[in-house]
């Protein structure tokens, strides 16, 4: 167990739909990062936050967004879905901004009809 | 762009059949090269951090090994609950964030 909880564990949806993913770092962790890992493109960096700021972006598309708030927990807005975002969707955190391991979440299944 | 290759995709190996796994990489400049472990359906179990060629670091049959161009996996008497997909990671001097890019992966299957 990493310490990083997410919710749901799988999610079905139909395609134009919207979906929120949650996620809690694990205890002390100001980082938090979302990764898309889909058969074809493997693990994908989406976006990482930092004690309420982004702080970097990867390939994440216009129709998704995320936020960090107060208590430090993140979550991950998924909007107009279609099939092609069918994908298991990991949460990861870290303790600081150099170098640091990050510690994934058991990530969210998510299944577009 | 930073660029991570990872050999072979698949690896099977029967139980006590020692082997190694490859990571090759392409970063402007490497922060850190990162080891996890990933069960199927899981998330990525964090393994070893190596920062510097010539490091190496050992936890049970494991052993991660880096030069300037790639990372060694070296998996020593394997045993069947080594059967994971193991995937390495290069996180860049150059991004302002910590993002990690990843390999492929090599699924190994361990035989008893």
């Amino acid at each position: 167990d990493s310490g990083v909880t997410q919710t749901p564990k799988h999610l079905i949806t139909a395609t134009g739909q919207r979906v929120t993913l949650r996620c809690s770092p694990r205890s002390g962790d100001l980082s938090v990062y979302w990764y898309q890992q889909s058969l074809d493109q493997g693990l994908q960096f989406l976006i990482q936050y930092y004690n309420g700021e982004e702080r970097a972006k990867g390939n994440i598309l216009e129709r998704f967004s995320a936020q960090q708030f107060p208590d430090l927990h993140s979550e991950l807005n998924l909007s107009s879905l279609e099939l092609g975002d069918s994908a298991l969707y990991f949460c990861a955190s870290s303790g600081g901004l150099m170098r640091n391991e990050q510690f994934f979440g058991p990530g969210t299944r998510l299944t577009v009809l | 762009e930073d660029q991570v290759t990872q050999s072979p995709e698949a690896l099977r190996l029967q139980e006590g059949e020692s082997s190694s796994l490859n990571c090759s990489y392409t970063v402007s400049g490497l922060r850190g090269l990162f080891w996890y472990r990933q069960d199927p359906g899981k998330g990525p179990e964090f393994l070893f951090t190596l920062y510097s060629a010539g490091e190496e670091k050992e936890k049970e049959r494991l052993k991660a090994t880096l030069t300037k161009k790639e990372s060694f996996l070296h998996i020593t008497a394997p045993k069947p609950e080594d059967s994971a997909t193991y995937l390495c990671a290069v996180q860049a001097t150059d991004n302002a964030g910590n993002m990690l890019t990843f390999g492929g992966g090599t699924r190994l299957m361990v035989k008893p």
